[in-house]
């Protein structure tokens, strides 16, 4: 079956723009993550989704940064005033209710010129 | 203080012999799952293998081990008879109780010679 999708797959702005970055889950997956990646680092926690509960947002570095995800279908991470520091992978994944792995999509490689 | 740490940045094994990744975590929640992802050069995220703290025996995955020692906080992946196609970053994780955050290592970069 068709696993986690997320488009662009490459995102070259410039400093100041608002992306919108997009993430398509494993259907019926009702939990979905969003992390940065920087160059050479490991997998920063941004934001998780759970059905229709609140989303924890506790990872998001600052209010530049939102997400939104409609029940458990696609969900949009926006970064507005884009600077150079946001340059990295972003990556989505998706796992089922009460199942702990996480199935990762490929990601988005954001620069920010 | 970090979650996770993964103290070897790289490391080098020779095919077909077996490697160990290191892990230590922090975390004084009972209760928290343990995971190991393998990252190739082209970006994709692979799970590997999973640990409940509560398991009692050491996951197990084919050619991958958990080497789970509670006491010392360490959940160290044992690779066996490396295969060229490991090369690869390898990452570490912690999910902690009910809590919705994975918390990943920095990563080791594994590099298998022929």
């Amino acid at each position: 079956g068709a696993g986690v999708s997320q488009s662009p797959s490459n995102k070259v702005t410039e400093k100041g723009k608002d992306v919108e970055l997009r993430c398509d889950p494993i259907s019926g997956h009702t939990a979905l993550y969003w992390y940065r990646q920087r160059l050479g680092q490991g997998l920063e926690f941004l934001i998780y989704f759970q059905g229709n509960s609140a989303p924890d947002k506790s990872g998001l570095p600052s209010d530049r940064f939102s997400a939104e995800r409609t029940g458990e279908s696609v969900s949009t991470l926006t970064i507005q005033r884009t600077q150079q520091e946001d340059s990295a992978v972003y990556l989505c994944a998706s796992s089922p209710a009460r199942v702990d792995e996480q199935f990762f999509g490929p990601g988005t490689r954001l620069t920010v010129l | 203080a970090q979650k996770i740490t993964q103290t070897q940045p790289g490391m080098f094994v020779q095919e077909k012999e077996a490697v160990t990744l290191d892990c230590t975590y922090d975390t004084s929640d009972p209760s928290y799952g343990l995971f190991w992802y393998k990252q190739p050069s082209s970006g994709e995220m692979i799970f590997l293998i999973y640990q409940g703290s509560y398991d009692q025996q050491n996951a197990t995955e084919g050619r991958y081990s958990l080497n789970f020692q509670k006491a010392r906080k360490s959940a160290n992946l044992v690779i066996s008879a490396s295969q060229l196609g490991d090369s690869a970053m390898y990452f570490c994780a912690m999910r902690e109780g009910n809590f919705n955050k994975f918390y990943f290592g920095s990563g080791t970069k594994l590099n298998v010679k022929p």
